[in-house]
């Protein structure tokens, strides 16, 4: 089975901190994506990457930034952490793009409080 | 940009009742994919349809793509407690750089009351 493992279940961060979500996957995965969550908006994609050092931003990327320095492991950042960015962030991964149809598996979820 | 938005967002039915979920995507899409969410949980691949006009059933749930592969519907038979969650689909999105994404809709979040 495919797992993808997120460091953190609950956070709770001040204002003006930054702020480390951490995500491994074991399956060698060459795509991993970092989503949010909030109420009557559905998933929302921040960033994905499709290889070691390769970013793309997704639909809503603005106060946050990512790492991929290891295939396995995927890092979402915000830099200075707001109460607008309270929500659960869902980190994905999947072998290959979603043109080809391939299915993502997701991590277990972080949910952020920002105070 | 792309968008992928369904209807209804909520909906509350009995036990027992029938419970169909829309999802249109503002752009022709390869393939569409649903998921499902149990409260608490994460997000949950069910199936994946490919094909114009394909219909693929699962027990009590049938999946379809419309014909225009623009729209696709997931209908529940005699909905069961176990069917309470949200339910997402998601399509390829449309990037301007490499690799790719997909995209999910706004999501139903299905109530059911015995």
């Amino acid at each position: 089975d495919v797992k993808v493992t997120q460091s953190s279940r609950y956070l709770v961060k001040r204002t003006g901190e930054k702020v480390f979500l951490e995500c491994v996957q074991d399956m060698d995965h060459e795509n991993m994506f970092w989503y949010r969550q909030d109420p009557g908006l559905g998933l929302r994609l921040i960033y994905f990457s499709y290889d070691v050092k390769m970013k793309e931003k997704g639909d809503i990327p603005e106060g946050y930034s990512v790492s991929r320095e290891k295939k396995e492991r995927f890092s979402l950042i915000l830099e200075s952490a707001s109460t607008n960015q309270t929500s659960m962030y869902l980190c994905a991964s999947s072998l290959y793009g979603a043109s080809s149809g391939n299915t993502i598996y997701f991590g277990e979820g972080s949910w952020l409080t920002v105070v | 940009g792309q968008q992928v938005m369904q209807i209804p967002q909520y909906q509350h039915v009995q036990e027992g009742e029938d419970f169909t979920t829309y999802c249109n995507s503002s752009t022709t899409l390869s393939n569409i994919q649903w998921y499902k969410q149990r409260p608490g949980g994460h997000p949950v691949f069910l199936i994946q349809l490919v094909k114009s006009g394909e219909v693929k059933k699962q027990k009590r749930l049938t999946f379809q793509f419309g014909e225009a592969k623009k729209n696709s519907s997931l209908h529940i038979t005699a909905t069961q407690t176990t069917d309470v969650g949200t339910y997402f689909c998601a399509g390829p999105g449309v990037v301007t750089g490499g690799g790719n994404k997909l995209t999910f809709g706004t999501g139903t979040q299905l109530k059911v009351e015995l």
